[in-house]
């Protein structure tokens, strides 16, 4: 069993669209958990990090943790084109490895 | 240029070769990564430093060597390359290892092993 999984998609959503993207994982120590955003051809850019459970908004963003399912989301209100990238989930216990999902490809459509 | 980067960023090689990729960052960062990035598999780590001299070996280290003998550089060495290794290799940069600190990822080598 993979630490972490991550549906891959791809997922198409219309500009405007909430997207909902989604990990598991099996790792009861993983503290720290964080979403990168990866445009083709490029390296991950970090775009949001959480401590243990519960919420953070970054504008458009919203993280979310639950530890108790091992279950965290990432949301995108108001969805533009240009947040068409591949979506990676990412975590970390207290050990200094982190373990990303697959990742997810997104496309926002005009 | 203020940043990370990989040198070279297309390579070719044949099985048995030697191979090193190339890291250099500006920012004077502690931690430094390597990782590969496959279909199916995602990111996994390879190796990482804490420090110049400091290295460990992370979730798939075996058939890489990795040296810090500057902050600023990790190279990458696959001593006698495999078709197994053709892959995508980004290398990151961090001041500390744990999730509060941004992890900058470079723009990453396209490896192919014929």
């Amino acid at each position: 069993q993979k630490e972490v999984e991550q549906d891959p998609g791809p997922l198409s959503v219309p500009e405007g669209a909430i997207v909902s993207l989604n990990c598991t994982y099996s790792n009861s120590a993983f503290q720290y958990f964080m979403w990168y955003r990866q445009y083709s051809r490029k390296g991950p850019e970090l775009l949001m990090y959480t401590y243990s459970s519960g919420n953070k908004e970054d504008g458009r963003f919203t993280a979310q943790v639950d530890k108790s399912s091992k279950y965290i989301s990432l949301f995108i209100r108001d969805s533009q084109p240009s947040d068409s990238a591949t979506y990676l989930c990412a975590m970390k216990g207290t050990g200094n490895q982190f373990y990303f999902g697959t990742g997810t490809s997104l496309t926002v459509i005009p | 240029d203020a940043g990370i980067t990989q040198s070279p960023r297309y390579k070719i090689t044949e099985t048995g070769r030697q191979v090193t990729l190339m890291c250099h960052q500006t920012w004077s960062h502690s931690y430094m990564f390597w990782y590969r990035q496959d279909l199916g598999h995602g990111l996994r780590l390879i190796y990482y430093s804490a420090a110049a001299d400091i290295t460990d070996k992370g979730e798939v280290p075996d058939g890489y060597v990795v040296s810090r003998s500057k902050t600023e550089n990790f190279p990458l060495t696959l001593e006698s390359a495999t078709r197994s290794q053709t892959s995508v290799y980004f290398c990151a940069s961090s001041w500390t290892s744990d999730g509060t600190d941004t992890q900058y990822f470079g723009p990453g080598t396209r490896l192919t092993v014929l």
